[in-house]
């Protein structure tokens, strides 16, 4: 079965820091683009940031950029996001997702994890 | 960034109706639009990709139409395991960004 699934969400105050992991299996890790997407309690999705095969091309959401640190190892089959300077509006169930094409360098989105949450509160 | 406008926020339809979703984009993206579907505590499935194509195992009671900034998703037969809430995605260029939902609420 094809899968990704989270962790490393909890509560963190505000100017911490906070590394999340997502760890895939059933498909060929260092073939496909990764991606990480937010969804505040309640509220939309929010694309966050991606990373290529190899990990040496990676893209951000400007509200994150310089803050968020996106990464992979992959033999270890897994993906990783440092969020450094974490503020209130960083709150959100944070997904690991997978490029549905593994040509594509921007795509849709499949499988999602569950997600993992992370919350931002002194 | 182009900014994705979906319409209505949320509806209310019953069982068998047929309910129509519209996405707007800022500016034109040709067909690289996805539609998902996520229901309460669980994460999105896709249903739609490049506007028309129908993921494998969708129901073919979903349909997508549209290019360039106007798409639409239609469920021309709504079912009770249907009533969720609708995102559009679109994939022409950085950063990748969603239409702010349409929940689908049984009246």
């Amino acid at each position: 079965e094809v899968q990704v699934v989270e962790s490393g969400g909890g509560l963190v105050q505000p100017g911490g820091s906070l590394r999340l992991s997502c760890t895939a299996s059933g498909f060929t890790f260092s073939t496909y683009w990764m991606s990480w997407v937010r969804q505040a309690p309640g509220k939309g999705l929010e694309w966050v940031a991606n990373i290529r095969q190899d990990g040496n091309e990676k893209h951000y959401v400007d509200s994150v950029e310089g803050r968020f640190t996106i990464s992979r190892d992959n033999a270890k089959n897994s993906l990783y996001l440092q969020m450094n300077t974490l503020r209130a509006e960083d709150t959100a169930f944070y997904y690991c997702a997978r490029a549905e094409d593994p040509a594509a360098a921007i795509g849709w989105f499949d499988p999602w994890g569950q997600g993992t949450l992370v919350t931002v509160s002194s | 960034d182009i900014q994705m406008t979906q319409s209505p926020s949320s509806l209310s339809a019953s069982v068998g109706d047929r309910v129509t979703i519209t996405c707007r984009a800022s500016q034109a993206i040709s067909s690289w639009l996805v539609w998902y579907q996520q229901k309460p505590e669980k994460a999105p499935k896709s249903l739609i990709f490049h506007a028309s194509y129908l993921q494998s195992g969708v129901p073919s009671r979903f349909s997508g139409s549209g290019s360039g900034t106007d798409f639409t998703l239609t469920i021309s037969s709504l079912q009770p395991e249907d009533f969720a809430t609708y995102y559009c995605q679109q994939y022409y260029s950085y950063p990748i960004t969603f239409g702010q939902g349409t929940r689908l609420e049984i009246k």
